[in-house]
């Protein structure tokens, strides 16, 4: 069974860079086919897809965080990674990590973290 | 983007009635749509794909239609884990978007 961590900060002050990793355990982060995902939440909100990234490095983001975002991985500890620069209280969110497995008609995000709230606040 | 509308919004229901939640997409997606469940606290479960492939493990009370532009979401009897909110996502072009949430709550 495929389970996903997320770590890193819960506060972050403006104009900072948020920072958070996922730690992917059951499977392998080099596995062909899946696709290792960002998503956000605003409290009360919706979801917002943030971007994601091949085991090969090849990434994907949300055109409107894209100019602030980036996703990294590291094969060799099995984690992937977010970093969110410049960040407002607009940013203050519950982020997830999530697999996207690769199926007919789309990547679907059929593993999920439990999620993380981060609060931007000085 | 292309954006997705859900309606209702909310809904009131009962244990055992069948419900329907639509989703319409801006522009045509095929059949590149999922559905979610999540419930407070919780992270988004994934329901179905592809329009209409019920994800293993999921109930076969829930069930899924549609292509093109239009979407429905049933669940022919629901039951009281069933009370949460559902989230369409398009995975037709990026940036995947996602649906504003249906609330189904209890009457």
């Amino acid at each position: 069974q495929v389970q996903l961590q997320e770590s890193g900060p819960g506060l972050v002050k403006p104009s900072q860079t948020l920072s958070l990793t996922c730690t992917v355990s059951g499977g392998s982060i080099s596995s062909g086919g899946y696709y290792w995902s960002w998503i956000r939440q605003h409290p009360g909100k919706g979801l917002e897809w943030i971007g994601y990234i091949y085991y090969s490095g090849s990434t994907y983001y949300n055109p409107s965080l894209k100019s602030r975002v980036t996703i990294s991985v590291d094969t060799s500890k099995n984690q992937f990674s977010l970093k969110l620069s410049s960040v407002t209280a607009a940013d203050t969110a519950v982020y997830y990590c999530a697999r996207a497995i690769r199926l007919d008609y789309g990547d679907y995000l059929d593993y999920w973290g439990q999620g993380t709230l981060v609060t931007v606040s000085s | 983007d292309i954006q997705l509308t859900q309606s209702p919004s909310f809904l009131s229901a009962s244990v055992g009635d069948r419900v329907t939640i639509t989703c319409r997409a801006s522009q045509g997606i095929s059949s590149y749509l999922a559905w979610y469940q999540q419930k407070p606290g919780k992270a988004p479960k994934l329901l179905i794909y592809a329009a209409s492939t019920l994800q293993s493990g999921v109930p076969s009370r829930f069930s899924g239609s549609g292509s093109g532009t239009e979407f429905t979401l049933t669940i022919s009897s629901l039951q009281p884990e069933d009370f949460a909110t559902y989230y369409c996502q398009q995975l037709n072009s990026y940036p995947f978007t996602f649906g504003p949430g249906t609330k189904v709550d209890i009457k």
